[in-house]
């Protein structure tokens, strides 16, 4: 099974509007983090917001923010007000607490949601 | 401040061929990984270290041997290319392991293997 679920492979979506990118994962071990991840078409992955397993509330950063739904399994990441630059491929990602209990061993990632902001 | 630097950008080989995809970062970063990206595959992890002198293997380590002699070094190498290793290498690295750790990644290399 899928450890980290991205059911949109394409959006479209019209500038200034908000935009919810979904990410559904699947792990046993309670302690996780989760991270979004940004790569516009020049190639290189932007982070963009870290939500831990323990984390109470939502995590924000500035337009971004996550709406962490522990019991269903779910991370999706809002943008608010969006712009021709959110243009770009989305990644959600997963790091365990894992063998160490660390997340050494790496990060986990979906397949992507290639979001594209028309004016 | 570099960050993290991977050498070449770009990367033609024939099959058989063997070759090193550089990867340092100067922000003193004990924790480095490799990451290839294939279409509609998402990224994913070939090895990864913990520090100098400490390598593991990850989801896809077959066909690549690394070594991490120094803090600052993680090369990855490709020991006989085949086609299948045709993708956009990444490489990462973080200040620890732990859960919220940000990896910041390389530019990436688009390795064309014929």
């Amino acid at each position: 099974a899928q450890k980290i679920t991205q059911t949109q492979p394409g959006m479209f979506v019209q500038e200034k509007e908000a935009v919810t990118l979904d990410c559904t994962y699947d792990t046993s071990d309670p302690s996780y983090g989760l991270f979004w991840y940004k790569q516009p078409s020049s190639g290189e992955m932007i982070f963009l917001i870290y939500q831990g397993s323990y984390d109470q509330q939502n995590a924000t950063e500035g337009r971004y923010s996550l709406n962490f739904q522990k019991a269903r399994k779910s991370a999706n990441l809002v943008i608010s007000a969006s712009q021709l630059g959110d243009s770009a491929m989305y990644f959600c990602a997963m790091r365990e607490g894992g063998r160490s209990g660390g997340g050494a061993d790496g990060l986990t990632f979906g397949k992507g949601t290639h979001l594209i902001i028309q004016p | 401040n570099a960050g993290v630097t991977q050498t070449p950008k770009f990367q033609v080989l024939k099959t058989g061929q063997s070759m090193t995809l550089q990867c340092a970062q100067d922000m003193n970063h004990e924790y480095m990984s490799w990451y290839r990206q294939d279409p509609g595959m998402g990224l994913r992890l070939i090895h990864y270290s913990v520090g100098a002198g400490i390598t593991d293997q990850g989801e896809v380590p077959n066909g690549y041997n690394v070594s991490r002699s120094t803090t600052e070094d993680f090369p990855l190498r490709l020991l006989s290319a085949a086609p299948s290793q045709t993708s956009v290498y990444f490489c990462a690295s973080s200040p620890w392991t732990g859960l919220n750790t940000e990896a910041f990644f390389g530019q990436g290399t688009r390795l064309t293997v014929v």
